[in-house]
């Protein structure tokens, strides 16, 4: 079965670093999101993402975050200057059709903030 | 503003006990209704989906779960568990037209007894 692939699993940057956390989903779905989650929290909507241009997004995902879907395969989600409180797991999730079809989720990119 | 609650942190059960999980929501009108369960270093698998319709919906892995608009209840049950079903299970809504922007509960942690 197809499955949405992120790298790396796990990353380890210093505050005030920019990083980039990679997905590829699926080859045929259109629809593009990240969550993430806090230790202890709930898993949070960050973005959706459809034909090139972000769909919506949540009050989590201020002008350090940004999205880029760079070519016919990859999906990144950028932080540009990272803080202690970006520390989470990230998951990236892609759907075929958008609202009536379900979200597929990779297997999350733990982002350590030192 | 819209929610979802699962009261439980944590539930252990024996082996081939019966098992109900509990959800709740709070939205301004009846949203659509996910349960996700995360096994360790996986990602979040959709185990079923209420959209509309009959209220007793069968998920993968043995599930089910009924939709109780009186009670704005989502609970998943199962009739016996197998100690492979021991994971995080996550309750999530969004509002009616799909899957666009899932807010999710802070999960149930379920353990197995042998």
């Amino acid at each position: 079965e197809p499955e949405v692939t992120q790298t790396p699993s796990h990353q380890v940057t210093q505050m005030g670093q920019e990083v980039i956390l990679r997905c590829v989903p699926i080859s045929n779905h259109l629809y593009f999101y990240w969550y993430r989650q806090i230790l202890g929290q709930k898993v949070e909507f960050l973005v959706s993402f459809y034909n090139n241009e972000i769909s919506e997004k949540s009050e989590i995902f201020d002008d350090q975050f940004s999205v880029e879907r760079p070519d016919g395969s990859n999906f990144t989600l950028k932080i540009r200057s990272t803080k202690l409180e970006d520390s989470a797991m990230y998951f990236c999730a892609s759907s075929e059709t958008g609202t009536d079809s379900p979200l597929h989720f990779g297997n999350g990119t733990r982002l350590t903030v030192t | 503003a819209q929610s979802v609650t699962q009261p439980d942190i944590h539930i252990t059960v024996s082996e081939g006990a019966s098992l109900e999980l509990r959800c709740n929501y709070s939205y301004g009108a009846t949203p659509y209704l996910f349960w996700y369960v995360q096994s360790p270093g996986q990602g979040l698998q959709l185990l079923l989906k209420y959209f509309s319709g009959d209220t007793l919906v069968q998920g993968i892995k043995g599930f089910e779960a009924e939709f109780k608009r009186s009670q704005s209840s989502f609970n998943l049950r199962k009739p016996s568990v197998h100690w492979s079903d021991a994971a995080e299970y996550f309750c999530a809504a969004a509002a009616s037209g799909g899957y666009n922007k899932l807010i999710f509960g802070a999960g149930t942690r379920l353990a197995v007894h042998p």
